[in-house]
């Protein structure tokens, strides 16, 4: 079958602190990663993303981590800042389609 | 260059009532993918359309319908709706029709049916 599973589904965090979400896929065919943050009212915007042939790749405070042979993948923020708050979400590719995880409420506190 | 844009922002219809989105897409983007969001979920592919044929199709019933014109702008249509269907409708378009291609979001439009 196909399916994401991503956790945890809430995570809350002193500003500084790392936040880490972690996301498992089923298709082994997978070969494309990319995370979403989502804000109130707004649609997904593209955070970053990783491919299969790479094991971690890094933007600044976020950077992202690949298992092939585990089909893990995790978003790692560090020294979070309050406007990281915000719903989070993996996804995996397919030939025909993204799958997405079902998304991690991100709160930082001040 | 302009990013996605999506109409109406908000919509509410009756059950049994028809409903078309619109989707523009990003400049020099060729290919558009629609998504349902229901409330505290993920994003669920419906369709996805390049070059103005449908090029994949998610687990949604025939009355999920869409088209893509020659700028490759795109309506989502849905027939015979159901109470089921509130949700928010996301459009994405990438520069070509593979899923290792990164996809840029519209705001999304919230319809409810009522």
């Amino acid at each position: 079958g196909e399916n994401v599973e991503q956790h945890p589904s809430t995570l809350s965090v002193q500003e500084g602190d790392s936040a880490v979400i972690k996301c498992t896929y089923s298709d082994s065919a997978s070969n494309y990663f990319p995370w979403y943050k989502q804000e109130l009212g707004k649609g997904p915007q593209l955070i970053i993303d990783i491919r299969s042939n790479v094991g971690e790749k890094k933007d600044q405070r976020i950077a992202v981590t690949l298992n092939k042979t585990a089909k893990h993948f995790s978003l790692h923020i560090t020294e979070t800042q309050p406007e990281d708050s915000a719903v989070y979400f993996c996804a995996a590719s397919k030939v025909d389609k993204l799958i997405f995880g079902t998304g991690t409420r991100l709160q930082v506190f001040p | 260059e302009t990013g996605v844009t999506q109409s109406p922002t908000h919509l509410i219809k009756t059950r049994g009532q028809q409903v078309t989105l619109r989707c523009s897409s990003q400049s020099g983007h060729n290919t558009v993918s629609w998504y349902q969001q229901a409330l505290g979920q993920g994003p669920q592919f419906i369709f996805q359309y390049y070059r103005e044929e449908e090029n994949g199709r998610g687990n949604f019933p025939p009355r999920f319908s869409g088209l893509q014109f020659p700028n490759y702008s795109s309506e989502l249509n849905v027939n015979a709706l159901e109470l089921d269907d509130s949700a928010l409708y996301l459009c994405a378009s990438s520069l070509d029709s593979s899923y290792n291609t990164e996809a840029f979001f519209g705001q999304g439009t919230r319809l409810t049916v009522v």
